[in-house]
This record gives structure tokens, sequence and C-alpha cells, in this order.
């Protein structure tokens, strides 16, 4: 059974900080995505990687991929609240279906 | 704006009750897909489906049952609801572009919260 942990569970820290949240498994996985969500809504795809070192940016998150394609790291430059919500990694199992992390809360406060 | 739509933002069931998660999408998918989403747990999956009338079992099927009679639309049934099936459920879709997931992208519902007492 593929498997993904997440860390750090939770994460609160002040409107302007940097941070890094990590996706982590012993699985290879054929891609890697990240999706938020946001309290009451579902989850909204934030970046897919399919190549092991791949590096995506979008706006102040930054994503990467890991050589071995068994991890990925989301890096976000001075947080805002805007950015507050689970952030929920998905790896791909090489057919149609994705397992899912536990996810890590990030509050970031004004 | 396309989308997928859940029939129920929220629902209180009583320990026994039939209950009916319905979920519709617009985007004329492939794929569907039903979730249950807890504390520490992510998001596991119950049942999804590649086509009409075709289903397979998720990671979690039991105590649950799906139908798919139509393209667009996806149901989730709990035959007997049990107090330990309080959960959140989320509905996703996607195309299904082949053999590679990472051309796959989840769109989700809003999500159901069921209250089993």
């Amino acid at each position: 059974t593929q498997l993904l942990e997440q860390s750090p569970q939770f994460l609160s820290i002040q409107e302007g900080e940097n941070l890094t949240v990590y996706c982590n498994s012993s699985s290879v996985f054929s891609s890697l995505q990240w999706y938020r969500q946001e309290p009451g809504e579902g989850p909204v795809l934030l970046v897919t990687v399919v190549t092991g070192g791949e590096v995506k940016k979008l706006k102040r998150l930054t994503f990467q991929f890991g050589d071995a394609r068994k991890d990925s790291s989301l890096h976000i430059t001075a947080a805002q609240p805007g950015d507050t919500g689970l952030y929920l990694c998905a790896g791909g199992d090489y057919g149609q279906n994705f397992v899912f992390g536990p996810g890590t809360r990030l509050s970031v406060l004004p | 704006d396309v989308k997928v739509t859940q029939s129920s933002r929220y629902l209180v069931k009583r320990t026994g009750e039939k209950v009916f998660l319905e979920c519709v999408q617009d985007m004329d998918h492939e794929n569907m897909f039903w979730y249950r989403q807890d504390p520490g747990l992510g998001l596991r999956l119950i049942y999804f489906s590649y086509d009409v009338k075709m289903k397979e079992k998720g990671d979690i099927p039991e105590g649950y049952s799906v139908s798919r009679e139509k393209k667009e639309r996806f149901s989730l049934i709990l035959e007997s609801a049990s107090t330990n099936q309080t959960s959140m459920y989320l509905c996703a879709s996607s195309q299904g572009t082949g053999i590679l997931s990472g051309a796959n992208v989840l769109t989700f519902g809003a999500g159901s919260r069921l209250t089993v007492l």
C-alpha cells in the first residue's frame, strides 16, 4: 500500500515569513500534485509535477519533486493571510488514481 | 464555470438509516470518485468509476455502495448508516486522458458533511 506523510501537521506563522512543507513516501509515484483546501470547500489543484527533480513556480509558491520521485516540497515566500488553508499532496499511482497525504494545516496571521 | 455539485452540504441521520449522497459534474468527465476526509487521515478513496455503469472499490469500500447510471451523476449510498461513517464526503471527477495520471486533474465538489447519531 502506498502511503504519503506530510510535515509539519500544523504550522502557524506571521505574515511575511517564509515556510516549507514536506511530502514524503517510501513509494515511487508517477506524478505528484499539490492541492489547497479552504474551510467549507473542496481541494483545488495548485500544481502537478511529473519529472524527478522538477521545480515549478507559481507566483510566491515553489514546488519541487524529488529526484527519486518519492517526495516533494512546497515553499512559500512572504506568506500572506490568503495562503491560509489545508495543503494536501497526492501521488499518482501510475493509473487513474491518487494517494493523498493527511495534509498540512497552515495559518498565516496578519 | 465548470464544476462538481454535491446536492447536500450538511446531513444529520440516525443509525440504521439509508443515506444517499448525490454528485453531478458538468465537464463530461470520464472518471468520478468518492472520498471521505477525516482529520489526520487525509482523503481516503471509497469507490471510483471510469465509465457509466462501471464501478471499482477503493481503499475503504466496506459499508458503502455506488451507482453511476448516467455519465454526469455518481451516487454514494450508505445502506445502513453507522456512527463511524460520520465524516466529510468529497466527490471528484477527472478527464482520464490515459495511463499517466499526472495528466489528470481532480475537480472536487464542496463536500457533504454527514453526521450519524
